[in-house]
């Protein structure tokens, strides 16, 4: 498609319970991140795809978060055991280049968000 | 770490300027991004700057000086649509290039 797509947009969960959040990238974007925003905060960085290898996953809260990005688009964020603090908007985005090389003059503005996932944990 | 500063929250008359101050200390500095988000919406990029300067597009316009480790989003003319929230972010070499997010402003228009 055009543009990032995320799914659902809006999802209730009872403290608990297992979710998965999904992400469709852009076709063709190398790289893919997931972000967390709180209520009227920035995002926060979660884990970062460069195709299907997950490079980077120091934002992710505990292990109970878990992504994944099997064949180098789509991914998915799994949270488990969900508790009320995981209540947030998780944002994902996508970009063309392979973030982390070269001149920052090769890497464009092309940082691509959904419109999120809304978790509410309740 | 990084540290991403810009307040919380300005208000402006309709057809009035609006300048947002970002603040940041960073090692790996590779870039500046200013987005907009509409509340419930995907936040939408707006300006990048990388070397100093002023970079300008139409009504808007971004300010980077990196040895300060400062820039200011200008928001000329402003219209009641550009009620939003503008998040500064800064790209980090050293970290695989991943955005980094200030707090984000709330701007209110007002007629």
């Amino acid at each position: 498609g055009a543009g990032v797509s995320q799914s659902p947009r809006y999802k209730v969960a009872k403290r608990g319970q297992d979710v998965a959040l999904r992400c469709d990238p852009i076709s063709g974007h190398v790289s893919l991140f997931w972000y967390q925003q709180a209520l009227g905060q920035g995002p926060e960085f979660l884990t970062y795809f460069q195709n299907e290898a997950q490079l980077d996953k120091s934002g992710l809260p505990s292990d109970r978060f878990f992504a994944e990005r099997p064949e180098g688009s789509v991914s998915t964020l799994k949270i488990q055991r969900t508790q009320q603090e995981d209540s947030a908007v998780y944002l994902c985005a996508s970009s063309l280049d392979r973030a982390g090389t070269g001149s920052p003059f090769a890497i464009g503005y092309g940082y691509t968000f959904g419109s999120g996932t809304r978790l509410t944990v309740v | 770490g990084q540290n991403i500063d810009q307040p919380t929250e300005m208000t402006a008359t309709e057809g009035a300027i609006v300048q947002i101050n970002c603040t940041y200390q960073t090692s790996g500095f590779n870039g500046l991004f200013w987005y907009q988000q509409h509340a419930g919406e995907a936040p939408t990029f707006l300006s990048y700057n990388v070397l100093d300067g002023l970079e300008e597009k139409g009504r808007f316009s971004s300010f980077l000086s990196r040895s300060k480790g400062y820039s200011y989003l200008l928001l000329k003319e402003l219209q009641m649509k550009d009620s939003a929230s503008y998040l500064c972010a800064v790209r980090n070499k050293a970290a695989g290039n991943k955005l980094t997010f200030g707090g984000g402003t709330r701007v209110l228009v007002k007629p």
